[in-house]
């Protein structure tokens, strides 16, 4: 099992709609999980960090499930501006964090 | 406040000749990393610094050496390079606590690098 695995996708959705990603993570001694948005040719920058209580921020909410080693990512009334490839990211010891391949994402007018 | 930065942004080289990628962070961090970026591949952990004079091996260390003399700044060199280090090559630094959460990195613009 790969310590990080997310569906590449490309989702490709209209404006308006919501879209969830999944990320599964290997290393059950994980302690920090994020969401960081890479956009073309540009480097990763933070989305927010992943809680067990589950968190929000504006149009999107990330959840961690710790027993099924799950994570995920939903985006509500998608924007244009929110196309983009999003990486599921685990911490794995010593500061050190494993990032997933990513979903890229779509939205279309 | 620069955050963190990358020299140079764009380079060739030919098979066999050396070059050194400069990374500079004006945050205070003692945390510093060198990832490269393949298509199909996601960011790979070349090297990795906790702190001033020290250095670390990620997952793909073979043909890299880096050096962190001072704690703002983060060197990584290619002694020979090679076509299969064609690749973009991303710098980061961080707090590194052991905060749940609070690992976060923050990464330089890049350096595109294609070996001949």
């Amino acid at each position: 099992r790969k310590e990080v695995e997310q569906d590449p996708g490309p989702f490709n959705v209209p404006e308006g709609a919501t879209v969830a990603f999944n990320c599964t993570y290997s290393n059950s001694a994980s302690q920090s999980f994020f969401w960081y948005r890479q956009d073309c040719r540009k480097e990763p920058k933070l989305l927010m960090s992943v809680y067990s209580s589950g968190n929000e921020d504006g149009r999107f909410t990330a959840q961690l499930n710790r027993a099924s080693q799950y994570i995920s990512l939903l985006i509500r009334d998608s924007k244009l501006s929110d196309s983009a490839t999003y990486l599921c990211v685990v911490n794995r010891g010593y500061s050190t964090l494993t990032f997933g391949k990513g979903t890229m994402l779509l939205v279309s007018p | 406040n620069a955050g963190v930065t990358q020299t140079p942004k764009f380079r060739v080289l030919k098979t066999g000749q050396s070059m050194t990628l400069l990374c500079a962070q004006d945050m205070n961090h003692e945390y510093m990393y060198w990832y490269r970026q393949d298509p199909g591949m996601g960011l790979r952990l070349i090297h990795y610094s906790v702190g001033e004079g020290t250095t670390a091996k990620g997952e793909v260390p073979d043909g890299y050496n880096v050096s962190r003399l001072k704690k703002q700044n983060f060197l990584l060199g290619l002694e020979s390079a090679a076509p299969s280090q064609t690749s973009v090559y991303f710098c980061a630094s961080g707090t590194g606590t052991s905060v749940r959460g609070t690992d976060t990195q923050y990464f330089g613009p890049g350096t595109r690098l294609t070996v001949l």
